[in-house]
C-alpha cells in the first residue's frame, strides 16, 4: 500500500513552455501533498505544500505564479512549471501525507520523482 | 526552524559488516517525529525507520535499527550485515506533532564495498 506515482518521469521541454506534472496517490486519500526540488548530490527543498481544495503555501523564495500548484482531488496534486528557464531544470518530487495510508499516520509517502530539463 | 544535521556526507561500508550514520537535530517541542528515508541511485525516497519521540524504545526494522538519545537531540542509524542493495543517499527527516512540514538533512551518501 500506500503508493505514490509521478508522471512523467523525465520530461525536455523548450525555454518558454509550461510543462505540467501530476502526482497521484494510488492507493489512499492524500489530504496532504508536497512539492520538493532536488538539486544533484543535495537534499530536498520543500517548496509548497498543498491541502485538497485549498491554495497552495508556499516556501519563502518560491514564486507562486512560476510554480502553479493545483490539489484539485484526494488523490491528484499538479505542478505547472509555467514560462520554463534553463536555471529551472531539475528533479522534482511530490510526496503525499495520509492519516489512512499503510498503518502509518505520519510518514510521508514519495513519488519516484520528475526530471525536468529546459533547453 | 528546525534543523537536522548530517555531518558524514561520505561513508562506507564492507559488505556484511555494521555502519552507523549519525543525524543531530535542533528542536524546542517535546513531541515530534523521526523518520531515516533511504535514495538509491533510481531517487526513489523510500522510508527507512520511523520514531516517535515520546517512545523511549528504540524503532527497529529487520537490519536496521536506530539509536534515539532524546536529551542529546540524536538519532543515528545503525545498518547490520550491510547488502550491496544498502547502498545509497540516506536522509535524516524530523516532523513535528502535530505538523506537516518535514526538515531534511543534508544526507549522507553509503558505498558499500563488495
Amino acid at each position: 500500500g500506500a503508493v505514490v506515482s509521478q508522471h512523467p518521469s523525465r520530461v525536455i521541454c523548450k525555454s518558454g513552455t509550461s510543462v505540467k506534472i501530476e502526482c497521484r496517490s494510488l492507493d489512499f486519500q492524500a489530504t496532504t501533498m508536497f512539492w520538493y526540488r532536488q538539486f544533484p548530490k543535495q537534499s530536498l527543498m520543500l517548496m509548497a505544500t498543498s491541502n485538497e481544495g485549498s491554495k497552495a503555501t508556499y516556501e519563502q523564495g518560491v514564486e507562486k505564479d512560476k510554480f502553479l500548484i493545483n490539489h484539485a482531488s484526494l488523490t491528484l496534486s499538479t505542478l505547472t512549471v509555467t514560462s520554463a528557464h534553463p536555471e529551472d531544470s531539475s528533479f522534482y518530487i511530490c510526496s503525499a501525507r495520509s492519516p489512512l495510508a499503510g498503518g502509518y499516520t505520519d510518514t510521508q509517502y514519495f513519488g519516484p520523482g520528475t526530471r525536468l530539463t529546459v533547453l | 526552524a528546525q534543523t537536522v544535521t548530517q555531518s558524514q556526507p561520505e561513508m562506507s561500508v564492507q559488505e556484511a559488516e555494521t555502519v552507523t550514520l549519525s543525524c543531530t537535530y535542533d528542536t524546542s517541542e517535546s513531541d515530534y517525529y523521526l523518520f531515516w528515508y533511504k535514495q538509491p541511485p533510481s531517487r526513489q525516497m523510500i522510508l527507512v525507520i520511523r520514531q516517535e519521540a515520546y517512545k523511549q524504545q528504540n524503532a527497529t526494522e529487520n537490519r536496521f535499527s536506530v539509536n534515539f538519545q532524546k536529551a542529546a537531540k540524536s538519532f543515528s542509524l545503525k545498518i547490520s550485515d550491510s547488502q550491496l542493495g544498502d547502498a545509497a543517499m540516506y536522509f535524516c527527516a524530523y516532523r513535528s506533532s502535530p505538523g506537516n512540514q518535514f526538515y531534511f538533512g543534508t544526507g549522507t551518501s553509503l558505498t558499500v564495498i563488495p
